[in-house]
């Protein structure tokens, strides 16, 4: 069975600081992975996906994460923190590549606080 | 961004009384999913569906029921609200398998359910 680990369900960060959240994946076949952002109030939207092709991946805002098999690993990062990033961000994991009935598992979250 | 609507936006009932929430969407997506999500929890999912008429349980379906007669329409109803049910639902969706299809889920904007 698949799994999510998000370490942290609560980071904070100086404004301009380095951004990083962490996700940790359990999964029986090569998985692809997810992260989602929500914003208060709202559902959630996709920042970026792996699937299978580079493992450094960069998505939108300014966020990338990099999948590492050897570390089943899909951290997500930000080099300087902005107080539009402050949301809650979810780790996602899918196994298979075939997308039929598929279902993504979803991790606890974790809520991103930017200090001024 | 795909065209999912929920209904109610917001609901207050009571327990022991039923409630249907609507999801409906304008993409002609062949899936579509209804999450729970809960502080601690992120989200869970309730049911899914694979396409009219065809529906699948997912992690935390009991006290639960979906249906959906129609691509764009997807209802879950809670036969007799408790408590535990209070929580806030999102539908998803997502198009069929194949080529070029990463499994990105879209979601609404949520429905927030309280049962007293």
């Amino acid at each position: 069975a698949q799994s999510v680990t998000q370490l942290g369900s609560h980071v904070s960060v100086s404004e301009g600081a380095l951004v990083l959240l962490r996700c940790n994946y359990s999964s029986s076949v090569p998985p692809y992975l997810f992260w989602y952002v929500q914003y208060p109030n709202q559902g959630l939207q996709l920042l970026l996906k792996y699937t299978s092709a580079a493992t450094l991946v960069k998505g939108i805002n300014g966020f990338e994460a990099e999948f590492k098999k050897s570390e089943t690993s899909f951290h997500l990062t930000k080099p300087s923190a902005h107080m539009s990033d402050a949301a809650e961000y979810f780790c996602a994991v899918s196994e298979g590549s075939n997308f039929g009935n598929e279902k993504l598992t979803f991790g606890t979250g974790t809520r991103l606080t930017i200090i001024p | 961004d795909a065209g999912i609507t929920q209904s109610p936006r917001h609901k207050v009932t009571e327990t022991g009384t039923p409630v249907t929430l609507r999801c409906h969407q304008t993409e002609n997506h062949r899936y579509m999913y209804w999450y729970r999500q809960d502080p601690g929890h992120g989200l869970r999912l309730i049911h899914y569906s694979y396409g009219v008429k065809d529906t699948d349980k997912g992690e935390v379906s009991d006290g639960y029921s979906v249906s959906r007669s129609k691509t764009e329409d997807f209802l879950l109803t809670l036969e007799s609200a408790t408590s535990s049910q209070t929580s806030v639902y999102f539908c998803a969706t997502r198009t069929s398998g194949g080529a070029g299809n990463t499994g990105e889920l879209f979601f609404g904007e949520g429905s927030r359910l309280t049962v007293l």
